[in-house]
C-alpha cells in the first residue's frame, strides 16, 4: 500500500513539552516538505528538504526543527519555544522542481 | 515572498453550474500551476497542473493559464453538491531547485442543489 502516512491524527501538547510528528513515504520521493495551516489561512511551509541528511528554513520554521535520516522519513518536532503550535500539520512529497507535491493526511495538533 | 491571490469568495453556485476559481501571481518567472480540492478537516489533494499557456482539460475540471497576465483559473462544469471545498492554487517558486510552492488562501466553493 503506497503513500504518505502521518501520524498521529490527533496529538496533544501540554505547556513546556516538545512533540513530534511523524511523515512516512514510499513514493520514492526526494523532496518532502512540511506545511502548517491555520484556519482561513493558506499552507505555511516550516521545513523542506532534498536529500538524506540536508534540510532548509521555510517561512516558519522558528521553534520547530527537522531531521531526515533517511529518504522516507521526515519527523518534526514542535518544540516548546513555539509559542502557537495549535494548527493543521501538512507533510507533502515531491520530485523537486516543477513537479507536483502530494500530501499526507494531516496530523492535528493541539494544546492542553 | 512571492504572492499567490485567491478571489476570497465564498463562492455559491447551483448544480449543474459552471463555477470559476481565479488565482493571480506575483513571480513573472514562476513555471508549473496547481489546483488542490481541500475538504473541510482533509488535506489537500491534486485536482490539476498546468505548465503552459492555454486550456488544460479534464474531465468536468478545465484549468486556464495566461503567463503574460501572470493570472491562472480553474472552471468546474456541471458542479455537483460533491464538488463543495476549498480549492487551493499553488505556483512553483522559480529559484528553487527543491520545487518549493506557494499556495493562495483557497476559495470556498459550495454547490448548492
Amino acid at each position: 500500500d503506497g503513500g504518505i502516512t502521518q501520524s498521529p491524527k490527533y496529538l496533544f501538547r501540554k505547556e513546556g513539552q516538545n512533540v513530534t510528528l511523524s511523515c512516512e513515504q514510499n513514493l520514492n520521493h526526494d523532496a518532502m516538505y512540511w506545511y502548517r495551516q491555520d484556519p482561513g489561512q493558506g499552507l505555511r511551509l516550516i521545513y523542506y528538504s532534498q536529500i538524506v541528511n540536508d534540510f532548509q528554513k521555510g517561512d516558519i520554521a522558528e521553534g520547530y526543527s527537522v531531521s531526515r535520516e533517511k529518504k522516507e522519513s521526515f519527523p518534526l518536532t514542535v518544540t516548546s519555544a513555539q509559542k502557537n503550535p495549535t494548527a493543521f500539520y501538512l507533510c507533502a512529497t515531491g520530485n523537486g522542481g516543477w513537479e507536483t507535491q502530494y500530501f499526507g493526511p494531516g496530523t492535528r495538533l493541539l494544546v492542553l | 515572498q512571492k504572492e499567490v491571490e485567491q478571489n476570497s469568495g465564498p463562492l455559491s453556485v447551483p448544480e449543474g453550474a459552471i463555477a470559476s476559481l481565479n488565482c493571480t501571481y506575483s513571480d513573472r518567472g514562476s513555471q508549473s500551476f496547481f489546483w488542490y480540492r481541500q475538504y473541510s478537516g482533509k488535506s489537500p489533494e491534486l485536482i490539476m497542473f498546468i505548465y503552459s499557456n492555454g486550456d488544460k482539460e479534464d474531465g468536468r475540471f478545465t484549468a486556464q493559464l495566461n503567463k503574460a497576465s501572470q493570472y491562472v483559473s480553474l472552471l468546474i462544469r456541471d458542479s455537483q453538491p460533491s464538488d463543495s471545498a476549498t480549492y487551493l492554487c499553488a505556483v512553483n517558486d522559480r529559484g528553487s531547485t527543491l520545487g518549493r510552492l506557494y499556495f493562495g488562501r483557497g476559495t470556498q466553493l459550495t454547490v448548492w442543489p
